[in-house]
């Protein structure tokens, strides 16, 4: 059963650019979770979201950040005009209902 | 108000012996969850284990062991016999649950070293 997978492990962007960041969850998962961690930091929730819902954003950005979990394929986070405070790196989650949250490796974003 | 404290940034211990790293949280719900990752300097983050509110024992996962007191609203781990393997961040976090949320929470976490 393989676990969260995160894609690209690594992005470098320059500032103006946008970023993508994939997640697909677990198997038998419908509940995904980004997350945010800057340098030397823990992580920060940004976004819950279930099969074409948003259930919580309040952790998100309010400018050039968006999530989606399509009905078919992997969740997005979206960064569009990154600016070098956007260097982290974003880990996505995944979960049945109300258990146990299983990280994907992480995105490292690189913002020049 | 922090959710979740962790006040060791750092902590060493030496080789076969055990280590308590430290968690207290802040809640007002009567369910909540509470969570301990590990991440080595590859970077991910690696479940370790998990104590329900109501649940009356302590959880216990092989070598980890979480030391729930309720009344202090503290969730220390305890990591016996510590293997080299083991130096890496732990992460303590709370999952509270008022309807429609599930929100994680997490410390600013602690820098674990083992010692040969």
């Amino acid at each position: 059963n393989a676990g969260v997978m995160q894609n690209p492990r690594h992005l470098v962007r320059r500032r103006g650019q946008e970023a993508r960041l994939r997640c697909s969850p677990m198997k038998g998962h419908s509940h995904v979770y980004w997350y945010r961690q800057l340098p030397e930091e823990g992580l920060k929730f940004m976004v819950y979201l279930q099969k074409e819902n948003i259930i919580d954003e309040s952790g998100m950005p309010k400018e050039r950040f968006s999530a989606e979990f399509p009905k078919e394929g992997p969740s997005i986070l979206r960064i569009q005009q990154v600016v070098r405070g956007d260097s982290a790196a974003y880990f996505c989650a995944s979960s049945t209902a109300q258990e146990t949250q299983y990280f994907g490796p992480g995105t490292r974003l690189l913002v020049l | 108000a922090q959710k979740i404290t962790q006040t060791q940034p750092g902590m060493f211990v030496q080789e076969k012996e055990a280590v308590t790293l430290d968690c207290t949280y802040d809640t007002s719900d009567q369910s909540y969850g509470l969570f301990w990752y590990k991440q080595p300097s590859s970077g991910e983050m690696i479940f370790l284990i998990y104590q329900g509110s109501y649940d009356e024992q302590n959880a216990t996962e092989g070598r980890y062991s979480l030391n729930f007191q309720k009344a202090r609203k503290s969730a220390n781990l305890v990591i016996s016999a510590s293997q080299l393997g083991d130096s890496a961040m732990y992460f303590c976090a709370m999952r509270d649950c008022p309807p429609q949320i599930d929100q994680f929470y997490f410390g600013t976490g602690t820098s674990l070293t083992v010692i040969p």
